[in-house]
């Protein structure tokens, strides 16, 4: 079945360390998006990949990293991660750059303790 | 850069009634305005769009309406059920032409009693 996934589902990371969420899509989408959602805040752009070998910062890009290596994969990683990142992120693709037809992915719990 | 705000933070409506949501925006720029649903543990889902040369879309017991120049626009549900209870988001275009980026609103979350 054609979509998105993310992995892992949830996690509860130390404080300091490095850690990197997946996003895969097979649908051939050129952009990709990730976002951070908290209760109060909504869904915060963090990274966005309007195609594969180019990367752009949101609006809450720091202590953030993000890569485009092809089309399929955005990873995001978290150089060294502190408690203000526990947060679910969702991964998101569309077919063109842009806002229509996004697809989400299905989250990433994150718990920094 | 894009700003949106959305309110109520929490909606509680009885079955049968109307429930609206609304959003404001701040970037004059923006074309484009979705709403998302997110059902509890579940993705955001779109569920009904408007671009900004039409004032007001409909689809069966969800309608979206637009003013440009106030810039705003709102979620209108009617006869709510239980099954619409849920987190809304709103969002709107920031950025130029059609690769500009959603930015969303804080969400709104609807409980419908039965």
């Amino acid at each position: 079945i054609a979509g998105i996934t993310q992995a892992p589902t949830s996690q509860i990371l130390a404080a300091g360390r490095r850690m990197t969420l997946r996003c895969t899509q097979d649908m051939r989408h050129n952009a990709m998006y990730w976002y951070r959602q908290d209760l109060g805040l909504g869904l915060r752009l963090i990274h966005y990949s309007n195609t594969a070998g180019t990367t752009g910062k949101g609006e809450v890009p720091d202590g953030y990293s993000v890569s485009r290596a092809n089309t399929d994969d955005f990873p995001l990683t978290l150089a060294s991660a502190v408690p203000s990142q526990t947060s679910v992120y969702f991964c998101a693709s569309s077919e063109t750059p842009g806002p229509y037809g996004y697809t989400f992915g299905s989250g990433t719990r994150l718990t920094v303790v | 850069g894009e700003n949106v705000e959305q309110h109520p933070s929490t909606l509680s409506v009885q079955e049968g009634d109307s429930a609206v949501i609304k959003c404001t925006y701040s970037d004059s720029a923006s074309n484009y305005f979705p709403w998302y649903k997110q059902e509890l543990g579940k993705r955001p889902q779109l569920i009904i769009d408007i671009r900004s040369n039409v004032g007001e879309k409909k689809d069966q017991r969800i309608a979206v309406t637009l003013n440009k120049t106030a810039k705003h626009f709102s979620l209108h549900i009617t006869e709510t059920q239980p099954e619409d209870s849920a987190v809304y988001f709103c969002a709107a275009t920031h950025g130029s032409g059609n690769t500009g980026k959603l930015i969303f609103g804080q969400g709104t979350t609807l409980q419908v009693k039965p």
